[in-house]
C-alpha cells in the first residue's frame, strides 16, 4: 500500500524558506518511470502543480516557481524534499505530495497522481 | 503554456446527473485525468486516461475526451460527491503538469 506524508513547518516569516519533507511508503523512488510531485492549493485558488523529481534524479519545476524551488530526493530514507525561497503572503497553502505513475494505455502514455499525501497548511504571515 | 479551463461551478439534484467540462487546445490528443477534493482529505484520483476508473472508485464516474473538450461525468450523484473537482494533463512538449482551473460540485 502506497502512503505519503508531508511535513514542515506550519507559519513561516516573508522571505523566508520553507522547507517540506515528504515521506512515503509502499513504493521505491528507485525504480524506472516512477516519479514523486509536489502541488499545491491556495485558499479559493485552484491546485498548482510546482515540482516533481524522477527515479533517475530528473528534476522538474513550474515555471512560474522555477528560480525560487529546489526538489531533492534521499532514497535511504525514502523522503523528498522542496524547498521553496523567499517566501510570500501568496505562498500561503495547503501543500501535498503525490506519487507519479506513469502507465500506457491504447498505445499512448498517460502520466497521473493516484495516491496523495494529506497535505500541509503552511501560512506565511509575519 | 498549455491552460486548461473548467466552469466554475456546477449544481445538480441527488440522482440526476453532472456533467464537468474540461477544455484545452487539441485536448482530444491528450491523456486527460481527474481528481476530486473534499475540504480537509487527500486529493483522490477518480478518472485516469480520459476514461478508466481506479480501484474503488464507483461506475457512476465517468469520463471522455475529443476535440478540445474532455468530460467528467457523475451519473446518479450523491451528497457525498460534493467536492471540487479538477482535471489534469501532462504538456509533453516540457514535461511540465497542468491542472485545470477547478469546478465546485454543489447537491442541491
Amino acid at each position: 500500500q502506497i502512503t505519503l506524508k508531508e511535513s514542515g513547518p506550519a507559519l513561516v516569516k516573508p522571505t523566508q524558506t520553507l522547507t517540506l519533507t515528504c515521506t512515503f511508503s509502499g513504493f521505491s523512488l528507485t525504480t524506472s518511470g516512477v516519479g514523486v510531485g509536489w502541488i499545491r492549493r491556495p485558499p479559493g485558488k485552484p491546485l498548482e502543480w510546482l515540482a516533481l523529481i524522477y527515479w533517475n534524479d530528473n528534476k522538474r519545476y513550474s515555471p512560474s516557481l522555477q528560480s525560487r524551488l529546489t526538489i531533492t530526493k534521499d532514497t535511504s530514507k525514502n523522503q523528498v524534499v522542496l524547498t521553496m525561497t523567499n517566501m510570500d503572503s501568496e505562498d500561503t497553502a495547503t501543500y501535498y505530495c503525490a506519487h507519479r505513475r506513469r502507465m500506457v494505455v491504447s498505445g499512448k502514455w498517460g502520466y497521473y497522481f493516484d495516491y496523495w499525501g494529506q497535505g500541509t497548511l503552511v501560512t506565511v504571515s509575519s | 503554456s498549455y491552460a486548461l479551463t473548467q466552469p466554475p461551478s456546477v449544481s445538480v439534484a441527488p440522482g440526476q446527473t453532472a456533467s464537468i467540462s474540461c477544455g484545452g487546445n487539441n485536448i482530444g490528443s491528450k491523456s486527460v485525468h481527474w481528481y476530486q477534493l473534499r475540504p480537509g482529505q487527500a486529493p483522490v484520483l477518480v478518472v485516469y486516461d480520459n476514461s478508466d476508473r481506479p480501484s474503488g472508485i464507483p461506475e457512476r464516474f465517468s469520463g471522455s475526451n475529443s476535440g478540445n473538450t474532455a468530460t467528467l461525468t457523475i451519473s446518479r450523484v450523491e451528497a457525498g460527491d460534493e467536492a471540487d473537482y479538477y482535471c489534469q494533463v501532462r504538456d509533453s512538449s516540457v514535461d511540465h503538469y497542468v491542472f485545470g482551473s477547478g469546478t465546485e460540485v454543489t447537491v442541491l
